[in-house]
């Protein structure tokens, strides 16, 4: 079975700052790997995906990509205490007849005015 | 509009007794998952559907069923709660195996 990990458990940054999480997986065929933000009391929330060794860059994110070394990292340039919230990191096992998503512990982000 | 919704939001259940948690979404999608959230444990997975009358099991389902009885509808049941079952339960919707997930607002569960 898939073992996603993250880190750190806690990340607190100034406001303009950049914040930096990651995650590790344990199966390097996974699929598709997303970043989801989580605020207190809501729901998970898309906020980039990655497919491909590399990376990918929308708006003030950045995801990293290394399959071979079974890491994902997440950039968050110009932090706002707006971006403080849970972030989640999720990845799809490669299998023909199943869409189990695994779900990394989270990184609990606070970015400080 | 929320296109997932759940109800109800929030729940007070005695052990053993019988809990239904209930998810409709307006999304369209084929799948549809039920999570439960723990500190410490993230999302893990309860139950999943890919088509209306089919559920499988997901990686925590001990204590739990499901049932799709439409493409918009899917529910979590709980024969004989217990004071473990003490979480927030998300259900969530997806288009397709690697797909975005969207989920609900939850609801809080406790059991006592």
């Amino acid at each position: 079975q898939e073992k996603v990990q993250q880190s750190p458990e806690s990340l607190i940054v100034p406001e303009g700052a950049m914040s930096s999480l990651n995650c590790t997986f344990s199966n390097s065929a996974s699929q598709s790997i997303w970043w989801y933000q989580q605020h207190p009391g809501k729901g998970p929330e898309a906020l980039i995906s990655i497919f491909s060794n590399g990376n990918k860059k929308e708006g003030r994110l950045t995801v990293y990509l290394n399959r071979a070394s079974l890491h994902v990292s997440l950039h968050i340039r110009d932090s706002q205490p707006s971006d403080s919230a849970v972030y989640l990191c999720a990845v799809s096992p490669i299998s023909s007849n199943t869409n189990k998503v695994v779900f990394g512990t989270g990184t609990r982000l606070q970015v400080l005015p | 509009e929320a296109a997932v919704t759940q109800s109800p939001r929030s729940k007070v259940a005695v052990t053993g007794g019988k809990v239904t948690l209930s998810c409709h979404q307006t999304n369209n999608h084929d799948y549809m998952y039920w999570y439960r959230q723990d500190t410490g444990h993230g999302l893990r997975l309860i139950h999943y559907s890919y088509v209306a009358d089919s559920t499988e099991k997901g990686d925590i389902p001990d204590g739990y069923k499901a049932s799709r009885p439409s493409q918009e509808n899917f529910s979590l049941i709980l024969e004989l709660a217990s004071l473990s079952q003490t979480a927030v339960y998300f259900c969530a919707s997806s288009p397709g195996q690697g797909a975005e997930q969207f989920f609900g607002p939850g609801t809080r569960l406790t059991v006592l």
